[in-house]
C-alpha cells in the first residue's frame, strides 16, 4: 500500500533561521509527491510538487524541496524563516495504482519563533 | 483560487439528521474530490469522481454519499449524521494531465451534536 509519514507533529525554528520539515514515503513505482500549506482557518494551498526531473524543486513563498529516492523522502525547505511561515504542512503522494487518487500525511505544525 | 467555493461554510445539526454539502467548481474540472480534515489525522479521502455520475470511494467512506449529475457540483451527504461526523470538509479538484495538481476549497466546519 502506498502512504506517506510526517514524522513530526510540530516543528520550532526561530526566525532567519533554515527549516527543514520531513516527508518520507513508500510508493511503487515512480512517485509523484506534493507540499501544501494549510493557514489558520483556511484551505490548503499548493506549494510545490516533485513529478519528475530535477531532484530539487522550487515552489511558492521561496520554499524548496529535496527528492531523494534512496531515502524515499522529499524534505521541504527554505533557507531563512520567517514568522509569516508559521502554519501547518501537509505532504502529499499521488496513487499510482491508475487513479487520481491522494495520499496525504497527518501534517506537520511549523512554528517560526521571532 | 481555483474557481471552487462549498457551501454552506459553517453548519451545526443533530445527531440523525440528514446533511448535504456542495462544492461548486467554475472551470470544468473533471476530477473532484471530498476529504476530512480531523487532528492527528490529516486529510483523509471520503469519495472522488472523475466525471459525470462516475465516483469512487476513498478510505473513510462508510456513511457518506456522493452525486455528480453535472460537471461543475459534487455534493456529498450525510444520511443520518453521526457524532464522528463532526470534522471540517474539503472539496478539492484536480487539474490533471500535465499539471496533475489538486485545488482546494475553502472548507466547511460541520458539528454533529
Amino acid at each position: 500500500a502506498q502512504s506517506v509519514a510526517q514524522p513530526e507533529d510540530q516543528v520550532n525554528v526561530a526566525e532567519g533561521n533554515p527549516l527543514t520539515v520531513k516527508c518520507t514515503y513508500s510508493v511503487s513505482g515512480n512517485p509523484y509527491l506534493f507540499w501544501y500549506v494549510q493557514y489558520p482557518n483556511r484551505g490548503l494551498q499548493f506549494l510545490l510538487k516533485y513529478i519528475t526531473g530535477d531532484n530539487l524543486v522550487k515552489g511558492s513563498y521561496g520554499f524548496e524541496a529535496e527528492f531523494n529516492k534512496s531515502q524515499t523522502s522529499f524534505h521541504l525547505k527554505k533557507p531563512s524563516a520567517l514568522v509569516s511561515d508559521s502554519a501547518l504542512y501537509f505532504c502529499a503522494v499521488r496513487d499510482m495504482g491508475g487513479t487520481y487518487k491522494y495520499i496525504f500525511g497527518t501534517g506537520t505544525r511549523l512554528k517560526v519563533l521571532a | 483560487d481555483a474557481g471552487i467555493t462549498q457551501s454552506p461554510r459553517h453548519k451545526v445539526t443533530e445527531t440523525g439528521t440528514p446533511v448535504t454539502l456542495r462544492c461548486h467548481q467554475t472551470e470544468n474540472h473533471r476530477y473532484m474530490y471530498w476529504y476530512r480534515q480531523d487532528p492527528g489525522h490529516g486529510l483523509r479521502l471520503i469519495h472522488y469522481s472523475y466525471g459525470v455520475k462516475d465516483t469512487d470511494k476513498g478510505e473513510v467512506s462508510d456513511g457518506y454519499s456522493v452525486s455528480r449529475s453535472k460537471t461543475e457540483d459534487f455534493l456529498l451527504t450525510l444520511e443520518s449524521a453521526t457524532s464522528s461526523q463532526t470534522s471540517v470538509y474539503f472539496c478539492a479538484i484536480n487539474l490533471a494531465g500535465a499539471e496533475d495538481t489538486q485545488y482546494f476549497g475553502p472548507g466547511t466546519r460541520l458539528t454533529v451534536l
